[in-house]
């Protein structure tokens, strides 16, 4: 399998809490995708993070990669409702960096 | 922002019936994707495309055959559906490049229940 054991499967929090999701890869990779899949609908790309790029922002979001350990994390800051998902990481380490491998993904639950 | 539709939304079959799974995407991408989505298994990659006529096997393409006939269609094909099967099917498009590097756009997916 191309990801390690400690991508968790399911969080619960509150409305403002921070949440923070890991991701790791056994295979390099060039690129870390976090995509978000909510109920009923197909997954959507948030956060893109490159093998030169150690941190990225986008809005509430904070991606990670720290490529030596190779693993990566997503971090929410201050969760909505709106939050509650399923979070996948994807790297690019699959058919010559043709194709994504997919994590498992996490399922985060954001409660009133 | 990239579009891609999936027909039909919901199918249900028999066992050995015969299910053409129809995937369009209206962004000129040269990648196009299947995949099935399973619980405990994320998705997992049946068959890619880099362009027209050209067909690529994924990580589970047993019992699946897919076709690419123009820059925009994408089918996938269970000529023998078995329960097996059943699963949430998920069509996505990406841009041209070396197509892991780049954004994968879904369609909304295709629910197949096989009995």
């Amino acid at each position: 399998s191309q990801w390690g054991e400690e991508n968790l499967q399911a969080l619960s929090i509150q409305e403002g809490e921070d949440v923070t999701m890991n991701c790791s890869y056994k295979t390099y990779t060039t690129v870390v995708h976090w995509y978000r899949q909510d109920s009923g609908r197909g997954p959507a790309l948030i956060i893109l993070i490159r093998s030169n790029e150690r941190e990225k922002r986008s809005g509430r979001l904070r991606a990670t990669l720290d490529t030596s350990s190779q693993s990566s994390s997503l971090s929410i800051t201050a969760a909505q409702c709106e939050d509650t998902a399923v979070y996948f990481c994807a790297t690019d380490a699959y058919q010559g960096g043709r194709a994504l491998i997919f994590g498992t993904g996490t399922t985060v639950s954001v409660s009133p | 922002e990239a579009a891609v539709t999936q027909s039909p939304r919901n199918k249900v079959t028999v066992t050995g019936g015969n299910v053409t799974l129809s995937c369009r995407q209206t962004n000129s991408h040269n990648y196009m994707y299947w995949y099935r989505q399973d619980t405990g298994h994320g998705l997992r990659l049946i068959h890619y495309s880099y362009g027209a006529g050209n067909l690529q096997i994924g990580d589970v393409p047993d019992g699946y055959k897919a076709t690419r006939t123009t820059q925009e269609d994408f089918f996938l094909l269970l000529e023998l559906a078995s329960p097996s099967q059943t699963s949430l099917y998920f069509c996505a498009s990406s841009d041209s490049g070396t197509g892991g590097q780049d954004t994968q756009y879904f369609g909304p997916g295709t629910r197949l229940l096989v009995l």
